[in-house]
């Protein structure tokens, strides 16, 4: 199994300013991702975190609006850039662990953009 | 496009009684099928997985089956207690098993156990 806190749990943002939000995992990981939960909808993954290397975006985010980061193997930052209320959502990293029974979500941060 | 489907988003249940949640894909690359249980203000925890070979899967109070002819599949929880009450989310994944990868999530159903 895999811990993982986030930080901060929720943030109130003025338009068109950023924030960066953070995943710690207390184990190694390959595998890191982030999805985000717009309200009253699914999880919708926004990219898988490579350590080492560029993010890999899904269609529909890019790098300038969502930049990610992954130092190492057990840390990852997302950076909601140029904040508009539409970006209210949950973020959520998530993990696999190799072998694993399942991909361990972390508890979410709650961002609303006024 | 849609590729994961929950068509209820609600579902209400008596204690003790059986809850039956649904899911429907349209994938069939689809490998693995994972339930997962949110609460507000949480993560979602995992619940229980299947792979595409097998058409059930049974964990304690809860049961996942796979028809994959129907590209359906369903969670069973028996007896219903209501600490269940949650939003489940039905997820599959097409990563071939070594790995879980992107996960392709359902809108989610609100389960209520009425005591």
């Amino acid at each position: 199994s895999a811990v993982i806190s986030q930080k901060p749990s929720r943030d109130i943002c003025q338009r068109g300013t950023s924030l960066t939000i953070q995943c710690q995992v207390d184990s190694q990981v390959t595998m890191m991702f982030w999805y985000r939960q717009q309200p009253g909808q699914s999880l919708t993954l926004i990219a898988t975190a490579n350590q080492g290397s560029e993010a890999t975006y899904e269609s529909g985010f890019v790098i300038d609006k969502f930049p990610i980061s992954r130092p190492n193997l057990t840390f990852s930052t997302l950076t909601v850039s140029n904040m508009s209320p539409e970006d209210s959502s949950i973020y959520l990293c998530s993990v696999d662990i190799p072998g694993g029974d399942t991909q361990y979500f972390g508890p979410g941060t709650r961002l609303t953009v006024l | 496009d849609q590729q994961v489907k929950q068509n209820s988003p609600s579902l209400s249940v008596q204690e003790g009684r059986i809850s039956i949640l649904n899911c429907d894909y349209t994938n069939s690359m689809f490998d693995y099928f994972l339930w997962y249980k949110k609460y507000p203000a949480e993560g979602p925890t995992f619940l229980i997985s299947i792979s595409s070979i097998k058409d059930k899967n049974e964990d304690g109070r809860f049961t996942v089956f796979l028809n994959k002819s129907a590209k359906h599949l369903s969670l069973h929880i028996v007896p219903s207690q209501p600490g269940d009450s949650a939003v489940y989310f039905c997820a599959a994944s097409d990563a071939g098993g070594t790995s879980y990868g992107k996960l392709t999530f359902g809108q989610g159903t609100i389960l209520t156990v009425h005591p």
